[in-house]
């Protein structure tokens, strides 16, 4: 069965610092993995995704996350901290291969100090 | 903006009673799926609907139900509420295959 597991219910850095934030997959199956962002009463918003391409993905607002099957793991960085940046993500794995059918871990709510 | 319409923002009922929530897809997209975020739970996959047919089904209680209708909107419906179903519930809808989810902004649900 699949499951995520996010390391760190909160993370705080400060603005300019690089952010990483922690995701670790089990998935019987290739998996498709991905990071959602969720903006306080807003729905969610993909940041980026791994569908099985190149290991390290690019998404939106300069964050990326590299897949490490070794690993297990799909962590998500940005160099620098913005404060726009504060927000909870979520890191999320297809159940069965489905894109829309997902299992999503308990989220990381990132804080950016100025 | 995401272009998935839900409604009501808000909904706060009693115990016992039975409400509907409305999901209006993105223009297009022929894939509704219908979630649940709550404290407890975090973010749990409920039911998925593809053109106007049932596709996937998750964690969805047997008092709930979906359904997606010919212009493709849904609903999902909610009976016999009980105070741990207080949640937001979102629906997402895509165009199917390898597209992404695009998330409408919940309805936050509040059963008293």
């Amino acid at each position: 069965a699949q499951s995520v597991t996010q390391l760190g219910s909160h993370v705080s850095v400060s603005e300019g610092a690089l952010v990483l934030l922690r995701c670790n997959y089990s998935s019987s199956v290739p998996p498709y993995l991905f990071w959602y962002v969720q903006y306080p009463n807003q729905g969610l918003q993909l940041l980026l995704k791994y569908t099985s391409a190149a290991t390290l993905v690019k998404g939106i607002n300069d964050f990326e996350a590299e897949f490490k099957k070794s690993e297990t793991s799909f962590h998500l960085t940005k160099p620098s901290a913005h404060m726009s940046d504060a927000a909870e993500y979520f890191c999320a794995v297809s159940n069965g291969g489905s894109q829309g059918n997902l299992i999503f871990g308990k989220g990381t709510k990132l804080s950016v100090k100025p | 903006d995401s272009g998935v319409t839900q409604t009501p923002k808000h909904l706060i009922t009693a115990t016992g009673q039975r409400v509907t929530l409305r999901c209006s897809p993105r223009s297009g997209d022929l894939s509704v799926y219908w979630y649940q975020q709550s404290l407890d739970q975090g973010l749990q996959f409920l039911i998925q609907y593809y053109n106007g047919e049932e596709r996937a089904k998750g964690n969805i209680l047997e008092r709930f139900s979906a359904q997606q209708f010919p212009d493709l909107h849904s609903e999902l419906n909610l009976s016999s509420l009980e105070l741990g179903d207080s949640a937001l519930y979102f629906c997402a809808s895509s165009a199917g295959g390898n597209s992404p989810l695009h998330f409408g902004n919940g309805t936050r649900l509040t059963v008293t």
